[in-house]
């Protein structure tokens, strides 16, 4: 099966910055996606994004099929951005079979 | 907008017990699926289900798990004679198909003692 690393695995900013959180596939996937953990433990949908550009709000995220990567950025952090956010690609079957990279733990101070 | 729904949110069992985990699925998708994440580790995948049969499973997925959709809105997943190590955090999602977006419930957390 596919392998998924994630970087950095944890990031500590001020509020206000921007960041950038990257996740690698060892091969190609036809499902990406993007998720924030919050503290009570819920899995939030960030972004469906097997390839191309997207944007909501204050984050955006890319994915570059051919090179197997995606980026998700986070500009001007709040508190609320706290948490761990996970990417999980699906490499075919077409079952769906969400394989999650371990994380980014992410702490935004005031 | 419509969302996973499961119950409970939370339950602790005695070792050796069986446990009902139910969901919701989103009322148009046909795929439906169960993650399991270990405290502090990664989400990992259970099972897919679709047109009332598993579709994959995992190598985490044994004889000690099962899966059913008794009626046309539950899907839920049994654990049969729980260990301490079943405990983590159990979360249901489902899809329109098997190549588009999952959405996930905001998660059972289960605890064996």
């Amino acid at each position: 099966g596919i392998q998924v690393e994630q970087s950095p695995p944890d990031l500590i900013l001020q509020e206000g910055a921007n960041s950038t959180l990257r996740c690698n596939f060892s091969d190609s996937v036809n499902n990406l996606q993007w998720f924030h953990q919050n503290p009570w433990g819920q899995l939030i949908n960030l972004f469906y994004i097997p390839s191309g550009t997207k944007q909501n709000g204050r984050l955006s995220a890319t994915t570059v099929a051919t090179e197997r990567y995606s980026l998700l950025y986070i500009s001007s952090s709040q508190t609320t951005d706290s948490g761990v956010y996970f990417c999980a690609g699906d490499s075919g079957g077409g079952y769906n079979k969400l394989i999650f990279g371990a994380g980014t733990r992410l702490a935004v101070h005031p | 907008e419509p969302e996973v729904t499961q119950t409970p949110s939370h339950q602790v069992t005695q070792m050796g017990q069986e446990v009902i985990l139910r969901c919701v699925p989103i009322s148009n998708h046909l795929y439906f699926y169960w993650y399991r994440q270990i405290l502090g580790q990664k989400v990992e995948f259970l099972v897919s289900f679709y047109n009332n049969e598993i579709s994959e499973k995992s190598e985490i997925f044994d004889d000690q798990f099962s899966v059913e959709r008794p009626d046309g809105s539950n899907f839920t997943l049994k654990i049969r004679s729980t260990k301490l190590e079943d405990s983590a955090m159990y979360f249901c999602a489902s899809s329109v198909s098997g190549t588009t977006e999952a959405f996930f419930g905001q998660g059972t957390r289960l605890t064996v003692v």
